[in-house]
């Protein structure tokens, strides 16, 4: 059974650019959320979905969007990159997140380095 | 998140010997997340608590949540040089996100 997977594991971009980050939840689960992580740091919610649909949105600028696709599995897009999104991009999975608060296991992947230059 | 504080930030200890991680929150907390991180590597899950008082056990790691729910504490027996790395709690509120803390960098000494 697989985890959490994304990609790419690692990328560069330079400021300006455009990335895309995608993560595929663990078999079962169907809500995927997206944090980012600054070095030194504890992870930072961005926003969450389910049902392809944004359910929940932390404090981040509309440069951050999201997709989920009927597989349930997600994209990150991040737009005009600014050298501070330099950081560690953590997707969790869990099952039927529509519970407030969250009442089920939430696993996350990998990550995936992004340095913007 | 200065809504959840982790104490120690780090921490040096012998191989086999106990410690104690704590999890403080200003606020009550509806279910407590523990995960373990290497350095730049992602999250692995470790335990849920949801219930005041309830204790949760994995191999040599134990987890409690307080009864006034606002606390919880990660003990592990015995470490090991495999137990290093960072340990992160995570809340969950009146909310589908979960809040963490800085996070305690362990390291365990052969």
């Amino acid at each position: 059974d697989a985890g959490v997977t994304q990609s790419p594991t690692h990328l560069i971009k330079t400021r300006g650019q455009q990335v895309t980050l995608r993560c595929s939840p663990k078999s079962g689960h169907d809500t995927v959320s997206w944090y980012q992580q600054a070095l030194g740091q504890g992870p930072q919610f961005i926003f969450q979905y389910y049902e392809e649909e944004e359910r929940q949105r932390g404090n981040f600028p509309d440069r951050f969007s999201g997709h989920q696709f009927p597989n349930y599995s997600s994209e990150l897009n991040v737009n005009a990159l600014l050298l501070g999104d330099s950081a560690l991009y953590l997707c969790a999975s869990s099952w039927r997140q529509t519970a407030v608060p969250m009442n089920t296991e939430a696993f996350f992947g990998q990550g995936t380095r992004l340095t913007v230059v | 998140s200065q809504e959840l504080e982790q104490s120690p930030q780090s921490l040096i200890v012998q191989e086999g010997k106990n410690l104690t991680i704590n999890c403080t929150s200003s606020k009550t907390l509806y279910g407590l997340y523990w995960y373990k991180q290497k350095y730049g590597e992602g999250l692995i899950f470790l335990m849920m608590l949801q219930k005041g008082g309830e204790e949760k056990s994995h191999e040599k790691i134990t987890a409690k949540l307080d009864e006034k729910k606002q606390q919880s504490s990660l003990h592990i027996t015995a470490s090991q040089p495999s137990h290093a790395g960072i340990y992160l709690c995570g809340a969950s509120r009146r909310s589908n996100m979960l809040t963490f803390g800085g996070g305690t960098r362990l390291m365990v000494k052969p």
